[in-house]
């Protein structure tokens, strides 16, 4: 049990164009998901929480406006990277979390490694 | 906010070897987690462990949370063993679950 699931795992994309990150709880229900930026032997760099039915919680420094975050349902989070640069190219990892009460427990998708030109 | 150290930060063993890893985080945590990220980037959770001691297989973990330091032990290393292993903590403030990750230790297992 606890799958995670991630689409696409790989994106190549022309700068100036968004990018679309799907993440899916498959066999249970997420209030909370996270979405994480990891840079080449670097420890994951948390972006944003994202809460089922309200507006996602972004860390300082990164641009709301630049990384949309969507939590449609219990099961689903969209990550959209807007008006793409090279700069944004990086691994983006999503993880889901199961439990409650200090019990929390995160679940990650198989992340997606994203390359802007 | 929250400091996560682990140690070492690399690490090369043998196949067959054992190794110790260590976590120490600076403040009183109430969830403390072990993952490991396979070379393809996928994290595992290893240990859901805020105090205690716990076994799975060739891995163990113990975390002294009085004294603010988990420890992940592989025996038996093998190749399979590879990638890096976070700890990540987190204090619960006002029941919010916000974890805070250490910089991993990267583990190479040779044959």
């Amino acid at each position: 049990g606890a799958v995670v699931s991630q689409h696409p795992s790989w994106v190549i994309c022309k700068s100036g164009t968004s990018v679309k990150i799907e993440c899916r709880s498959l066999d249970f229900q997420a209030t909370t998901m996270f979405w994480y930026r990891q840079f080449p032997k670097q420890s994951l760099m948390l972006m944003a929480t994202s809460n089922e039915g309200s507006k996602a919680t972004y860390e300082q420094g990164v641009e709301k406006d630049k990384f949309l975050i969507n939590h449609a349902s219990l099961t689903l989070s969209t990550l959209t990277v807007t008006s793409a640069h090279p700069e944004d190219s990086s691994f983006y990892i999503c993880s889901a979390v199961w439990g409650q009460g200090f019990k929390e427990t995160q679940y990650f998708g198989p992340g997606t490694r994203l390359l802007v030109l | 906010g929250i400091q996560v150290e682990q140690s070492p930060p690399d690490l090369i063993l043998q196949e067959g070897a054992n190794s110790t890893l260590r976590c120490n985080f600076s403040d009183s945590v109430n969830n403390l987690q072990w993952f490991h990220q396979n070379p393809w980037g996928q994290l595992i959770n290893l240990f859901y462990i805020p105090s205690g001691t716990k076994q799975n297989g060739r891995l163990s973990a113990t975390t002294v949370a009085t004294e603010r330091y988990s420890l992940l032990y592989i025996s038996s290393s093998q190749t399979t063993d590879s990638g890096v292993y976070f700890c990540a903590v987190s204090r619960g403030a006002g029941g919010s679950y916000i974890p805070t990750f250490g910089r991993g230790t990267s583990l190479i297992v040779h044959p």
